[in-house]
């Protein structure tokens, strides 16, 4: 079935460093790719997607790009801010297209 | 404004003792889901709904029922909620292919 495996948190970086979340999916199909994020005490939001393999998606200085020949969804940002802490999934559509299977979550605390 | 709603946003109950958690959406998405989520396992899909009077288990279903009478409303019931029901429920919907999910802001229920 279709399954997606991303990093283990929690993970600690002082402000303005580099932060890279690796994600990998099971290669059923054609999936579409999202990242998701989730600000203590709120629902889960749309941060980035990419709908095909080498598409980049990228939204608030983060960025991820469709791999298919490693299928991979790395989530990369060249400088994180304490407003960056929070919990981070990452997602792909299922075989139906409606379905989407998220990856158990990465703790992200950005410390000044 | 596009969104989903839940409600409530928290609840503590008894074993045993009846609830529903309902969910609404204003964007006429076909596709809605519940989720729960629990530390260490993430998101973990509860029931869908493809549409109207359409609805399938998930991977957790046992202990839950849901009902899509209106395209709109996906109510989540707990016909005798046991202390492992105690999580963070979210409920989504979307329309399926590439477009993202959107999210309610969860509720978060204690079974004592």
């Amino acid at each position: 079935g279709n399954s997606v495996t991303q990093m283990e948190g929690p993970v600690t970086l002082s402000e303005e460093a580099f932060l890279t979340i690796n994600c990998t999916y099971t290669a059923t199909g054609y999936p579409s790719l999202f990242w998701y994020v989730q600000y203590p005490g709120e629902g889960l939001q749309l941060l980035l997607k990419a709908t095909k393999a080498d598409d980049k998606g990228s939204n608030k200085g983060f960025e991820a790009t469709y791999r298919k020949e490693t299928t991979s969804f790395h989530l990369e940002k060249g400088s994180v801010q304490v407003s960056d802490s929070a919990v981070y999934f990452c997602a792909r559509s299922g075989a139906g297209s409606y379905q989407l299977t998220f990856g158990k979550g990465t703790k992200l605390s950005v410390i000044p | 404004e596009a969104q989903v709603t839940q409600n409530p946003r928290y609840l503590i109950t008894v074993t045993g003792k009846k609830l529903t958690v309902t969910c609404s959406q204003n964007m006429n998405h076909e596709y809605m889901s519940w989720y729960r989520q629990d530390p260490g396992l993430g998101l973990r899909q509860i029931y869908y709904s493809m549409n109207v009077e359409v609805t399938d288990k998930g991977d957790v279903p046992e202990g839950y029922k849901v009902s899509r009478k209106e395209k709109r409303n996906f109510p989540l019931i707990l016909e005798s909620p046991s202390p492992n029901q105690t999580s963070l429920y979210f409920c989504a919907s979307r329309t399926g292919g590439n477009t993202e999910a959107f999210f309610g802001q969860g509720t978060r229920l204690t079974v004592v």
